[in-house]
C-alpha cells in the first residue's frame, strides 16, 4: 500500500512569491492534516479535513494560507505571498476516520520551504 | 487550547544505557499520547502509544507512562542501540476519535554514542 505522498519535497522561492504544496493521504483515509515544523520546534497543528470539509483551521497563521481538499482526495496548501516566516518543513499526514481509527497517524515525508 | 512542553532538547547516553524523555501538557482532558520517531531523513513514525486508562505501557526495550494527576508522561527506551538515535516527538490529544487534532511538543534530539 502507498504511503501519503508530499510533492513537492524541497521548494526554493523569493519573498512574495506563491507556493504550492500537494499532498496525496494514505487511499480511504478520510482525515488528513496538515502541520509544519520549524528548525528545533514543534511539530504545529495548522488544520485538519475529514474528507473535503475544513474540521478545524484554527492553527492557519494567517489569511496568506489557503488549503483545499477537493473531492475529499488529495489536498493542496497554497501560500501566497509567502513570507521569510514561513520557511520550515510542511508535513502531510492522514488517518482512518472515526469509527475504525487507533489514533495513529501517518506522515508524509514533508515539503521543505525555504523563503529567501 | 492544548499546550505540550517536551524535554530535554538533545539527550546523548552510551550505547546499553537508558534514555528518557519527558512530557507534561495542560489540557486535564487529554486522554490519548501518542509518540513518534523521526529518523534522519525520513518521516515521523508512530512507535508507541498511551491511553489515560492505563499509567504504564511496554513494548520491548520501549515503555512509557503515564501521571495524569500531574499532567506528565514520559517515554523509556532500556538498553539503547544505534539505530535508536533518532528525533523523538510526544504528543496530546483529546479523545480516541481522529477527529481531535494532536498537539506536538518540540521533539527531543537523541544520539546513541557507540
Amino acid at each position: 500500500e502507498a504511503g501519503v505522498t508530499q510533492f513537492p519535497s524541497h521548494s526554493v522561492i523569493e519573498k512574495g512569491q506563491t507556493v504550492t504544496l500537494r499532498c496525496d493521504p494514505i487511499s480511504g483515509h478520510d482525515n488528513l492534516y496538515w502541520y509544519r515544523r520549524v528548525m528545533g520546534k514543534e511539530i504545529k497543528f495548522l488544520l485538519h479535513f475529514v474528507k473535503e470539509s475544513k474540521q478545524d483551521e484554527s492553527g492557519m497563521p494567517n489569511n496568506r494560507f489557503l488549503a483545499e481538499r477537493t473531492g475529499g482526495t488529495y489536498s493542496t496548501l497554497k501560500v501566497q505571498p509567502a513570507e521569510l516566516e514561513d520557511s520550515g518543513v510542511y508535513f502531510c499526514a492522514s488517518s482512518l476516520n472515526r469509527y475504525r481509527n487507533t489514533g495513529e497517524l501517518f506522515f508524509g515525508e514533508g515539503s521543505r520551504l525555504t523563503v529567501l | 487550547g492544548e499546550n505540550v512542553e517536551q524535554h530535554p532538547s538533545t539527550l546523548s547516553v552510551q550505547e546499553g544505557d537508558s534514555a528518557v524523555i519527558k512530557c507534561t501538557y495542560s489540557d486535564s482532558a487529554s486522554n490519548y499520547f501518542p509518540w513518534y520517531k523521526q529518523e534522519l531523513g525520513k518521516r515521523p513514525q508512530l512507535i508507541i502509544d498511551i491511553r489515560s486508562n492505563v499509567g504504564e505501557k511496554k513494548d520491548q526495550r520501549i515503555a512509557v507512562t503515564l501521571n495524569k494527576t500531574a499532567k506528565h508522561f514520559s517515554l523509556h527506551i532500556t538498553e539503547t542501540q544505534p539505530e535508536d538515535s533518532a528525533v523523538y516527538f510526544c504528543a496530546a490529544a483529546l479523545g480516541y476519535s481522529s477527529a481531535s487534532k494532536i498537539i506536538f511538543g518540540s521533539g527531543t534530539r537523541l544520539s546513541i554514542r557507540p
